[in-house]
Parts: structure tokens; sequence; C-alpha cells
């Protein structure tokens, strides 16, 4: 059974860090894309940020480029989001999720979510 | 970037009524790349519909997708309880994903 267990979130100041973390189990990790996608409290899905099998291609959405980066360690099965000078509105409970083919897929399945909350 | 644009915002229905859900596209979409989640409180999003018409794993029969170029709908033919909850169309045609801002599903 494929599993996505999301961790890091927290409550944090603006202007602070802060370094989610994806484990990811039972599929062969190092095979497919991985994204991070957001939700803020009471709002739509939000697409972050997405990095394919190999790390060869990253992208971000347009509100978080320059301030967050994605990265992956296939040997680990894990994915993980630094997330820099972060503000008010990055708070948001933040999924991982997968796809299950090479090329473009729809997200599934995803974890449960990790709360980032950003306030003084 | 494409916008998905959902209508209705709320639709409010009984159990055993047919749900028809609309997911508008601000350019076309390849019918390969448009799926639909379902997510309700306090659960991460479920994937039930890929390239605009296909089941996901475990989805029942009276959940079905149609649509092309800029147009899409789902459609659930007799609403179960459980079926109450918000939807979301995506596109993932282009690296740069995108989500439609939901149609919430409730009991009327």
């Amino acid at each position: 059974e494929v599993q996505l267990v999301e961790s890091g979130g927290g409550l944090v100041k603006p202007g602070g860090s802060l370094r989610l973390s994806c484990a990811a189990s039972g599929f062969t990790f190092s095979r497919y894309s991985m994204h991070w996608i957001r939700q803020a409290p009471g709002k739509g899905l939000e697409w972050v940020s997405s990095i394919s099998s190999s790390s060869d291609y990253i992208f971000y959405a347009d509100s978080v480029k320059g301030r967050f980066t994605i990265s992956r360690d296939n040997a680990k099965n894990s994915l993980y989001l630094q997330m820099n000078s972060l503000r008010a509105e990055d708070t948001a409970v933040y999924y991982c999720s997968t796809v299950k083919g090479s090329g473009s897929y729809p997200f599934d399945p995803w974890g449960q979510g990790t709360l980032v909350s950003v306030s003084s | 970037e494409i916008v998905l644009t959902q209508s209705p915002g709320t639709l409010s229905l009984s159990p055993g009524e047919r749900a028809t859900l609309s997911c508008r596209a601000s350019q076309s979409v390849s019918s390969s790349y448009l799926a639909w989640y379902q997510q309700k409180p306090g659960q991460a999003p479920r994937l039930l519909i890929y390239a605009t018409s296909s089941r996901a794993t475990g989805i029942p029969d009276r959940f079905s997708g149609s649509g092309s170029g800029t147009d899409f709908t789902l459609t659930i033919s007799t609403l179960e309880p459980e079926d109450f909850a918000v939807y979301y169309c995506q596109q993932y045609g282009s690296p740069r994903y995108s989500f439609g801002q939901g149609t919430k599903l409730e009991i009327k």
C-alpha cells in the first residue's frame, strides 16, 4: 500500500523558515515525480512545487518561487520542502503527493498533510 | 497558466438526485489531462476521475466525467449521503498544474 506521511509543520514567525518532509513507502519512490500542494484554511487547493524522479526537472508556483526549494533523497524515500521568508499567506495544510506513472498523471495518492502556521 | 473556473460554487441537492458540476478552462486542455478530486472535511483530496472520464480505482460507477476543449463536467448520477463534499477539477498536462476553486456539494 502506498503511504505518504508529511511532517515538519508548525508555528513560525513571518520571515522565518521551516523544512517539511514527506516519507514515502509502498512503491518504488525513485521512479516517480513528487509534488507539494497546499490548502489555506477554508480555501481551495493550490499546487506549490513538483520534482521529477531524478530531480532533473523542478517547477514552482509563482507565489513561492525564490523562497521555497523542493528536493528529494531517493535513497531515503523522502521528499522535502525548504520554506524560507515565510509570509502569513503561506499558512496552509501542505500535502505531498505522487503519481502512478511517468509522464503526465494526476496526483494519487495524497498524504494526510501537515499544518504550517505563519504568525507573529 | 491555465485557469480553471468551477460552477456553481455551492450546489444544494438531496440524496437520490443527480448532480452536475462544471469546470471551464481559460484555454484548451487535452482531455487526457483533466482530473476530478473529492475532499471531505479534515481529509486529504481523493482522486475520482482522470483523463476526463476514467474512474480511479474503487470509485463507484455513479461518478462519471465528460467534456473536451475548455468545458468539462463531473456527474453523480444518484447522490448517496457520502457524496456530499467539495469537488475540485485539475489540469495536469502542463507542469504548472492548476486546480479549480472547488464546488461544495451540500445536502438540501
